[in-house]
């Protein structure tokens, strides 16, 4: 079962409200994401980082923000949020060599809701 | 560049019917092919992966054959059960390019009915 957590699972909030969504993961590993999943369940990459210090954009612009300053914590921020900002978000982490395995492991995902 | 296209759903099936769902792929060089499934409520998880040509993936009842001939890699699972009720990604890994990350379909969803 893969250790990664994300809080919060439910969110509603006023726009123009800072938010932050935490991503903690307990298996050491150095590579995390952040995707964003539409209501059609598409999955679009917003950041990833390789490590500590070290954040990159994705595929997909996002407003929000992101942050590594520890190997097991990923949070991601919107300074101030809007309507559109109204979605799922799935953090993920895998080994380095995720280009050998593959393999991503999720948290169970934030939902955000702005009215 | 590198891309994934999987058939759209939603997908509605008989407990112990058949299914099927296409997944085809445009990648230069050898990528490795992966299905990921998302239950609902929940996050996604590995459910199956090829890494070359010829191999078949197996979990779960669930399996995939890694076809470049066709570039594709159908999942298919001969009897399905209301559990299999979820969210199925297909998605590659290019080592080449995209910075190391998964590129994944738009996802299908499956509906298995009693």
């Amino acid at each position: 079962e893969a250790d990664i957590y994300q809080t919060p699972r439910y969110l509603v909030i006023g726009t123009g409200k800072k938010i932050t969504l935490e991503c903690s993961q307990t298996m050491g590993h150095d590579k995390m994401y952040w995707y964003q999943q539409d209501p059609g369940m598409e999955l679009h990459l917003i950041h990833y980082s390789y490590g500590v210090n070290s954040t990159e954009k994705g595929d997909l612009s996002s407003e929000s923000t992101v942050s590594r300053i520890r190997t097991e914590h990923f949070p991601l921020t919107l300074e101030s949020a809007r309507p559109s900002h109204t979605s799922q978000y799935l953090c993920a982490s895998s080994e380095f060599a995720t280009r050998r395995t593959g393999e991503l492991f999720f948290g169970e995902g934030s939902r955000l809701t702005v009215l | 560049g590198n891309s994934v296209t999987q058939m759209e759903g939603p997908v509605t099936l008989s407990e112990e019917a058949f299914l099927t769902i296409n997944c085809t792929y445009t990648a230069t060089g050898y990528p490795s092919l992966f299905w990921y499934v998302q239950y609902p409520g929940e996050g996604l998880q590995l459910l199956l992966k090829a890494t070359k040509a010829d191999d078949k993936g197996s979990n779960k009842g669930f399996e995939a054959t890694y076809r470049k001939e066709t570039t594709s890699f159908h999942l298919e699972k001969g009897s399905v059960q209301v559990s299999d009720s979820a969210v199925y990604f297909c998605a590659l890994l290019n080592y080449g390019g995209s910075q190391g990350n998964l590129i994944f379909g738009k996802g299908t969803k499956l509906s298995v009915k009693p």
